[in-house]
């Protein structure tokens, strides 16, 4: 069974760092493409940051770009999400979702639960 | 960037109705577009890809349709369960974008 779970959420200030991880399992994770995804609650959904099967090639929403940082650890079946200069406007449930290739194709047809990112001051 | 317009955002249905959503893009994404459920409290679960090829899984009642502009999701006899919002995504161009979301409610 896939299964992705992501960590890492809590309350931040404005302007602090936050690293959110997600472990999958129940597949070989270094085959496919990983990607994030963020909803602010009772909003639409947002693709924040995508990274190919062996990490090359991350790809970022404008809205991030520059602060956020997507990387993986294959040997650990791990993503990461380096999430710097946090604003506002970030406050979202944070999904890792798997990409049904290797390149960043999508579309996406795992996906974890979410984890909560809230800042404020 | 290319943006996604879901119409209606709001529909309401019996169950046995035959329900049509449409999505269309802000230009052409050739058949790049998916089909997303998500019920509340739970993550997004993919329905349909390259527009109209169905997910391992979900059920024959769930189709989709379309190319370039103009796509659209079709639910041939509404379930229960079926109750829940539906959003598209285009995999063209990046940043890969959503549309707003489509709220179906069971009358």
């Amino acid at each position: 069974e896939v299964q992705l779970v992501e960590s890492g959420g809590g309350l931040v200030q404005p302007g602090r760092s936050l690293r959110l991880s997600c472990v999958a399992s129940g597949f070989t994770f270094d085959d496919f493409a990983m990607h994030w995804v963020r909803q602010v609650p009772g909003k639409g959904l947002e693709w924040v940051a995508g990274i190919t099967w062996r990490g090359g090639s991350p790809v970022y929403a404008d809205s991030v770009r520059g602060r956020f940082t997507i990387s993986r650890d294959n040997a650990k079946n791990s993503l990461y999400l380096q999430m710097n200069s946090l604003r506002v406007e970030d406050t979202a449930l944070y999904f890792c979702a798997k990409d049904i290739h290797f390149a960043l194709q999508g579309p996406f047809d795992y996906w974890g639960q979410g984890t909560l990112v809230t800042v404020s001051s | 960037d290319i943006q996604l317009t879901q119409s209606p955002s709001l529909l309401s249905a019996s169950v046995g109705d035959r329900v049509t959503i449409t999505c269309r893009a802000s230009q052409g994404i050739s058949s790049y577009l998916a089909w997303y459920q998500q019920k509340p409290g739970k993550a997004p679960k993919l329905l349909i890809y390259a527009a109209s090829t169905l997910q391992s899984g979900v059920p024959s009642r769930f189709s989709g349709s379309g190319s370039g502009t103009e796509f659209t999701l079709t639910i041939s006899s509404l379930q229960p369960e079926d109750s829940a919002t539906y959003y598209c995504q285009q995999l063209n161009f990046y940043p890969i974008t959503f549309g707003q979301g489509a709220r179906l409610e069971i009358k």
